[in-house]
């Protein structure tokens, strides 16, 4: 079965500097991964996906098969990043997402 | 265009009480799923749609019942609430072209 680790409950980092959110995934096929992200009292939104490489808000993620996986980073922080992230996998031809336990990265002035 | 819509965003329920948690989309969506999230746990799976008339269980699928008459509506009914149903319940949905899951704002549910 797929699973996804976000070894990081909290992430507390100063304006300006780099954040790295951890993220590592078991499946045993093609994995479809995202990182989903809930600012404070909003609904939880799509921040970006690997197959897209994509740079959201700064944020970029890279796909690692060997080390299976998937970080969120961004060379430097702004306060406005403060918000839950999800990291996520997509399974069951399109239908399933199982989430992570989520990172909430806080970042100080 | 509302995206996905979701009522009530606030309920009590006493144990045994059943209720039906709405959620409408107007993106013309095929794809709806449930989510239910707890503290430490991230979201789970609780049952999805992949277009009208056809429903299919997810990770925690007991306590709960969905159907899917319109490609519009996909609620979530508790049939007999339990405290371990207290939880803040996520509809969301995509078409079928785009992976990316387009979610409400959320149903928080508390059962007594």
């Amino acid at each position: 079965a797929q699973r996804v680790t976000q070894p990081e409950k909290l992430l507390s980092v100063f304006k300006g500097a780099p954040v790295e959110l951890k993220c590592n995934y078991s499946y045993s096929g093609s994995p479809e991964l995202f990182w989903y992200v809930q600012y404070s009292r909003q609904r939880l939104q799509l921040l970006l996906r690997h197959i897209s490489r994509e740079s959201i808000k700064g944020f970029t993620a890279d796909l690692n098969k060997g080390e299976t996986s998937f970080h969120l980073k961004k060379p430097f922080a702004q306060e406005e990043d403060s918000a839950m992230y999800y990291c996520v996998i997509l399974t069951g031809g399109g239908n399933k997402l199982t989430f992570g336990t989520g990172t909430q990265l806080k970042v100080e002035l | 265009n509302a995206g996905v819509t979701q009522t009530p965003k606030f309920q009590v329920l006493k144990t045994g009480q059943s209720m039906t948690l709405q959620c409408a989309q107007d993106m013309n969506h095929e794809y709806m799923s449930w989510y239910r999230q707890d503290p430490g746990m991230g979201l789970r799976l609780i049952h999805y749609s992949v277009g009208a008339g056809i429903t299919d269980q997810g990770e925690v699928p007991n306590g709960y019942n969905v159907s899917r008459s319109t490609t519009e509506d996909f609620p979530l009914r508790l049939l007999s609430a339990a405290p371990s149903q207290t939880s803040v319940y996520f509809c969301a949905s995509r078409d079928h072209g785009n992976y990316g899951y387009t979610f409400g704002s959320g149903t928080r549910l508390t059962v007594v």
